[in-house]
């Protein structure tokens, strides 16, 4: 059973650049949510994707956009780059809200995005 | 918006002493999650709460729901090396499809 899978791992970019993470949930979950995680912080909610949708949405500019796949895969795209991007991204997957009473998420490793 | 707050920042415990961490919500909790993330790992799923004043227990670990559902707490028995690392605690909002927001965290220290 596969779980949450990221890529990459790592990277670095330069201030105003455009990045794309991707992002394969837990196998049977087709609900994917986006956090950033700054050093030394909690996770901070981006987005949350299902159907194909943003279904949810955190306090972050209209620079992070994402994409849902048939498949239930997911991208996340920054564009124009800045310092402050820098951070640990987690992309984490559950069940849809309907069948879940819980929406307990599973996290991926991450990709560490460090902007120059 | 919902706020999720967490003390302490920091704690520096000796090996096989106790430790607690408590957790509130600006809002009332459809559940609770606790996390844990050690140090270059991303955040596991240790356990979830649902009901009010509900208390679970792993091994050494111990968790309890408020019974306003705003509040939770953390305890540790006796620790271990192995327990270090960062827990955070986690809830949707009033409804359990809201978005999981996530509070700062408890990062613990355990000296052999």
């Amino acid at each position: 059973d596969a779980g949450v899978t990221q890529s990459p791992t790592h990277l670095i970019k330069t201030r105003g650049q455009q990045v794309t993470l991707r992002c394969s949930p837990k196998s049977g979950h087709d609900t994917v949510s986006w956090y950033q995680q700054a050093l030394g912080q909690g996770p901070q909610f981006i987005f949350q994707y299902y159907e194909e949708e943003e279904r949810q949405r955190g306090n972050f500019p209209d620079r992070f956009s994402g994409h849902q796949f048939p498949n239930y895969s997911s991208e996340l795209n920054v564009n124009a780059l800045l310092l402050g991007d820098s951070a640990l991204y987690l992309c984490a997957s559950s069940l849809a809200w309907r069948r879940s009473s819980g929406n307990t998420i599973y996290f991926g490793e991450g990709s560490w995005l460090t902007v120059v | 918006g919902q706020q999720v707050m967490q003390i302490p920042q920091y704690q520096h415990v000796q090996e096989g002493e106790d430790f607690t961490t408590y957790c509130n919500s600006s809002t009332t909790l459809s559940n609770i999650q606790w996390y844990k993330q050690r140090p270059g790992g991303h955040p596991v799923f240790l356990i979830q709460l649902v009901k009010s004043g509900e208390v679970k227990k792993q091994k050494r670990l111990t968790f309890q729901f408020g019974e306003a559902k705003k509040n939770s707490s953390l305890h540790i028995t006796a620790t271990q090396t192995t327990d270090v690392g960062t827990y955070f605690c986690a809830g949707p909002g009033k409804t359990s499809y809201d978005k999981v927001i996530f509070g700062p965290g408890t990062s613990l220290s355990v000296i052999p």
